[in-house]
């Protein structure tokens, strides 16, 4: 079965300064991974996915993230933050592998949190 | 393109009383349309998915008969609430696909109240 672990559920940060969020998953197979971003009250805006391309995924608003399977991790970075980052981030795998139109398995979520 | 519009984006309601929420995609026909519920600060739970013109599948531990999912067209799906009590309240997200391998794309979300 397809799993995701967000290590943390909060992560608090400098505007200006680097940004890191973390995503381990657990699959049988190849997987296919998604981080999303939620402002309160909002549904779920796609940053970014990996479906076995290139490891290094780039995404919008200057987020990356990048596919290591020897560590099972797929890790969400930005080099700098900014006050309109604060907000909900999940990590996402689907299943099946490879198809991202059928169901997604949510992470628990990390609040980012960016101080002025 | 690829939005996706929810209705309504707030209801209050008494228990008892029945509630229908709107899921429609503007700008592309859908075949398969997903029904979120998320509780405060928790993640997004699957409840069922549905494609058009099919019944819908639903997750194991939502009950069928209290969330009716509708899906009569390739641009609107809906999720009715009957016989609405206090622990239905929580915040339910749609999302839209237009095929498969096609991502998702997800609905502002209703948060249903239930007084």
């Amino acid at each position: 079965a397809q799993s995701v672990t967000q290590l943390d559920s909060h992560v608090s940060v400098s505007e200006g300064t680097p940004v890191l969020l973390r995503c381990n998953y657990s699959s049988s197979y190849s997987p296919s991974l998604f981080w999303y971003v939620q402002h309160p009250n909002k549904g779920l805006q796609l940053l970014l996915k990996y479906t076995s391309a290139a490891t290094l995924v780039k995404g919008i608003n200057g987020f990356e993230a990048e596919f290591k399977k020897s560590e099972t991790s797929f890790h969400l970075t930005k080099p700098s933050a900014h006050m309109s980052d604060a907000a909900e981030y999940f990590c996402v795998v689907s299943d099946p592998p490879g198809d991202s139109s059928y169901k997604l398995i949510f992470g628990s979520g990390t609040r980012l949190l960016v101080r002025p | 393109g690829a939005v996706v519009s929810q209705h309504p984006s707030w209801v209050i309601c008494k228990s008892g009383t029945s509630v229908k929420i709107e899921c429609r995609s503007l700008d592309f026909q859908a075949t398969t349309m997903f029904w979120y519920r998320q509780f405060p600060k928790q993640s997004l739970m699957l409840m069922a998915t549905s494609n058009e013109g099919s019944k819908a599948t639903y997750e194991q531990g939502v009950e069928k008969d209290k969330f009716l999912i509708n899906h009569a067209s390739l641009t609107l799906s809906t999720l009715t609430v009957t016989s609405a009590h206090p622990e239905d309240s929580s915040f339910y997200i749609c999302s839209a696909s237009k095929g498969r391998n096609q991502p998702q794309h997800f609905g502002d979300g209703t948060r249903l109240s239930i007084l």
